[in-house]
């Protein structure tokens, strides 16, 4: 059974517009939840996270929100640019070691 | 990159040849893991390792093998490779099992491996 959802497989936005990326999940051990970003032919790369504990996280032009209530993770890009445009993995781990990721969204910035 | 070195870059298989995806880290991590991404799958785990003589499977580890004789490397095994295992593999490493902006965890550029 599927633990993370990413609904969305793709998003095209423009240039300086925000772009918000979403995950849900089922499992409510997750202790910390990630978000990774990867372009064609190179790995995945680490972006920003959030432990159980916050609510919020952010980091330059990353927000992190989790609604834990609504097992809810979202990725807030403002004002996007087109270098963001790649694919984005939620990322989520906690009780055991395993690293679980969504099945990824495609955003893509128009200029 | 980050130190996560992963070989050979490119493999095509017969199916039923097996190989040996080599994966090695110079940041002293506990922690790696081998994940193969397919289109619309995402990043799934196939195994995964804590430390030297320690592995556990992930989500998709039937037709894979993995050791763990060092700390720096973790190679992915292929016993009889079928065509349902054409993917891109990674590795990753981190130096906690425990996820957050303290432990992040490096990825490899990735190995790209069909088979006929």
């Amino acid at each position: 059974d599927q633990q993370v959802k990413q609904n969305s497989p793709s998003l095209s936005v423009q240039e300086g517009r925000i772009s918000i990326l979403n995950c849900d999940y089922t499992n409510s051990m997750f202790d910390y939840f990630l978000w990774y970003k990867k372009y064609p032919a190179e790995g995945p790369t680490f972006l920003i996270s959030i432990s159980s504990i916050k609510d919020k996280n952010e980091d330059g032009r990353f927000t992190v929100f989790l609604n834990k209530s609504a097992k809810h993770l979202s990725l807030h890009i403002v004002p996007s640019q087109p270098g963001d445009s790649a694919v984005y993995f939620c990322g989520f781990q906690g009780g055991s070691e395993k690293l679980v990721f969504g099945k990824g969204t495609k955003l893509t910035v128009n200029p | 990159n980050a130190g996560v070195t992963q070989t050979p870059k490119f493999q095509v298989l017969k199916t039923g040849q097996s190989m040996t995806l080599q994966c090695a880290q110079d940041m002293n991590h506990e922690y790696m893991s081998w994940y193969r991404q397919d289109p619309g799958m995402g990043l799934r785990l196939i195994h995964y390792s804590v430390g030297a003589g320690i592995t556990d499977q992930g989500e998709v580890p039937n037709g894979y093998n993995v050791s763990r004789s060092t700390t720096e490397d973790f190679p992915l095994r292929l016993l009889s490779a079928a065509p349902s295992q054409t993917s891109v593999y990674f590795c990753a490493s981190s130096s906690s099992v425990v996820g957050g902006s303290g432990n992040t965890i490096y990825f490899g550029e990735g190995s790209w491996l069909t088979v006929v």
